[in-house]
């Protein structure tokens, strides 16, 4: 089993749609988790930090699922400019270090 | 506020060249350093981390190596390129402690041709 697992997609919303993106982890000793934004050829950027059980920025949020061992992203009312990919991250507390999941892709269309 | 410089952008280099690319933070102290590479259309792979300097803890076996000679000086090095090494490499930070954020240096293209 991979460390971290997100759907890879990619999912295709209309503008205006609410979409959500899951990301499972292995790693029951995580303290934190992250979401970044990819565009395309850019390097990733910071979305969202999830501490707790969730955390909401505008038109975001992220989930956490300690049981089950999963975080989730939220986007509504989406935009055009939202179509990127996404990343979820999960700090290694032992190592210093963090493992990516392999990224969702979101297309948001006219 | 703390920046993460990299470079070059890009970079064309023929099969069997050396490769050097270099990476510096500013404004913290004892950072975590992260050396990733992203294949086209891929998730990132983690290369090398490094937690503080002449410390570096390689992640998988390849053609490529990393030192840190300076607190905040990452670089990624390669005696011979292969045309595998084509990618996308991205560096990273993080502050010296557990479950924080990464931020990521701008990138550079690299295509061995």
């Amino acid at each position: 089993r991979k460390e971290v697992e997100q759907d890879p997609g990619p999912f295709n919303v209309p503008e205006g749609a609410t979409v959500a993106f899951n990301c499972t982890y292995s790693n029951s000793a995580s303290q934190s988790f992250f979401w970044y934004r990819q565009d395309c050829r850019k390097e990733p950027k910071l979305l969202m930090s999830v501490y707790s059980s969730g955390n909401e920025d505008g038109r975001f949020t992220a989930q956490l699922n300690r049981a089950s061992q999963y975080i989730s992203l939220l986007i509504r009312d989406s935009k055009l400019s939202d179509s990127a990919t996404y990343l979820c991250v999960v700090p290694n507390t032992n190592a210093g270090k963090s493992t990516f999941g392999d990224g969702t892709t979101l297309t948001v269309k006219p | 506020s703390q920046t993460i410089h990299q470079w070059p952008a890009t970079l064309v280099q023929p099969v069997g060249s050396p490769l050097s690319l270099e990476c510096t933070v500013e404004g913290t102290s004892n950072p975590n350093l992260y050396w990733y590479r992203q294949a086209a259309g891929r998730g990132l792979q983690l290369l090398f981390y490094s937690v503080g300097i002449g410390q570096i803890s390689s992640e998988v076996p390849q053609n490529l190596s990393a030192s840190r000679p300076q607190d905040r000086q990452f670089i990624l090095s390669s005696k011979k390129l292969l045309l595998s090494d084509s990618g996308f490499y991205l560096c990273a930070w993080s502050r010296g402690y557990r479950d924080t954020e990464a931020f990521f240096g701008q990138g550079t293209r690299l295509t061995v041709v």
